[in-house]
């Protein structure tokens, strides 16, 4: 059963065209939630994490939120350069340690 | 900024032969990951590693599989017989804690059996 889904699968926007990307879990007892980005070729670069409902966390035009049952990521005024795969990640219900990654939004923002 | 580093970037080996995978987590973290990303699919867990043992694994993560950390920088992954199906992107990953503190990667090693 998938613990984290991520939605949409891709999204295609105009540069400085403000969205939000949608991740979704199902674990019990969060422990927190990570948002990693990922280039083509590249492993995931850490982003954020959240730890409870409510919690926001910013860095530069990307805006992290988390409710209890999803988190989003906003893009405000995107350029280029934000092009890339956007992963969220939460650790499992089964151990401590490991991360159960969703299949990632693929953005592309198009001058 | 400190950072996790893999070598090679890329490996080509003939199935059923061995593989070894390296890795230098960040130098101040205690814990150590594998992960592996088949093309076009989710990043999953394979193993991580604390105090010098496995402390999880995954299904995937079977006998063909073992992790090593053999000075007090390196961190390796090996295969003993590689299948085609191992064909992946392997990529590590360290943590200064568990659970609830992020995972740092590295850019990982893409490995083609042929």
């Amino acid at each position: 059963e998938d613990q984290v889904t991520q939605s949409p699968e891709a999204l295609r926007l105009q540069e400085g065209e403000s969205s939000s990307l949608n991740c979704s879990y199902t674990v019990s007892g969060l422990r927190g939630l990570f948002w990693y980005r990922q280039d083509p070729g590249k492993g995931p670069e850490f982003l954020f994490t959240l730890y409870s409902a409510g919690e926001e966390k910013e860095k530069e035009r990307l805006k992290a939120t988390l409710t209890k049952k999803e988190s989003f990521l906003h893009i405000t005024a995107p350029k280029p350069e934000d092009s890339a795969t956007y992963l969220c990640a939460v650790p499992s219900d089964s151990g401590n340690t490991p991360l159960v990654f969703g299949k990632g939004t693929r953005l592309s923002v198009i001058a | 900024e400190p950072e996790v580093t893999q070598t090679p970037s890329h490996q080509v080996t003939q199935m059923g032969q061995e593989v070894i995978l390296r890795c230098v987590p960040i130098s101040n973290h205690l814990y150590f990951y594998w992960y592996r990303q088949i093309l076009g699919q989710k990043v999953e867990f394979l193993v991580s590693f604390y105090n010098n043992e496995i402390s999880e694994k995954s299904e995937i993560f079977d006998d063909q599989f073992s992790v090593e950390r053999p000075d007090g920088s390196n961190f390796t992954l090996k295969i003993r017989s590689t299948k085609l199906e191992d064909s992946a992107m392997y990529f590590c990953a360290s943590s200064e804690g568990q659970g609830d503190t992020p995972q740092h990667f590295g850019d990982g090693t893409r490995l083609s059996i042929l």
